[in-house]
């Protein structure tokens, strides 16, 4: 059971670039999210979706898009990276309201 | 709005010693409460949870027990191991949120 997969474990972009840090979760869990980790900050939400073609804000969601096309899939995209998004990003699904969430290994990502 | 609070670290202990890490609340109603734990250059996992009032979660030696009247979730381990060295973070999800509101986290080191 792979339970939730992050892709790619590292990556390093320069200012202004563009990616898609990719979540793929096996347990079709209705609720995906995505969190960034940073120093002294714990884990702040950035995006989230209730189901497929459902998103919502979090607490950090400028410079971040998301869209939830299936169940499975719950990717983050960076459309022009800044150095203040040099972070660790973690994706976690959850079955249900008030359930437990689970997470993925996360993905480092530096911005030059 | 939720906030979580809990015991800024580093905490540094010696194998065998009793460990508290506190955790108080801030949320209106009654949230459901949670420990994870995250270990080196891993995801977040969870490691116990409590649903209401005087509940008491508890898994591998760790306990916390949920007090309404002080808001607190504070974490317990009578005897730590060096395997126990992780980053323990407290969060909460508030009624029928999904969104966890998490601690800062708090670095556990534990020497042998």
């Amino acid at each position: 059971n792979a339970g939730v997969t992050q892709t790619p474990k590292f990556q390093v972009l320069k200012t202004g670039q563009s990616m898609t840090l990719q979540c793929a979760q096996d347990m079709n869990h209705e609720y995906m999210s995505w969190y960034r980790q940073d120093p002294g900050m714990g884990l702040r939400l950035i995006h989230y979706s209730v189901g497929a073609g459902i998103t919502d804000q979090g607490e950090v969601p400028n410079g971040y898009n998301v869209s939830r096309s299936t169940t499975e899939d719950f990717p983050l995209r960076l459309l022009s990276a800044a150095p203040s998004q040099t972070s660790v990003y973690f994706c976690a699904s959850s079955p249900g309201a008030k359930n437990i969430q689970y997470f993925g290994a996360g993905t480092r990502l530096s911005v030059l | 709005g939720d906030s979580v609070t809990q015991m800024e670290g580093p905490v540094t202990l010696s194998e065998e010693a009793f460990l508290t890490i506190n955790c108080t609340y801030t949320a209106t109603g009654y949230p459901s409460l949670f420990w994870y734990v995250q270990y080196p250059g891993e995801g977040l996992q969870l490691l116990l949870k409590a649903t209401k009032a005087d509940d008491k979660g508890s898994n591998k030696g760790f306990e916390a027990t949920y007090r309404k009247e002080t808001t607190s979730f504070h974490l317990e381990k009578g005897s730590v191991q060096v395997s126990d060295s992780a980053v323990y973070f407290c969060a909460l999800i508030r009624g029928s949120n999904y969104k966890l509101t998490f601690g800062k986290g708090t670095l556990l080191t534990v020497n042998p």
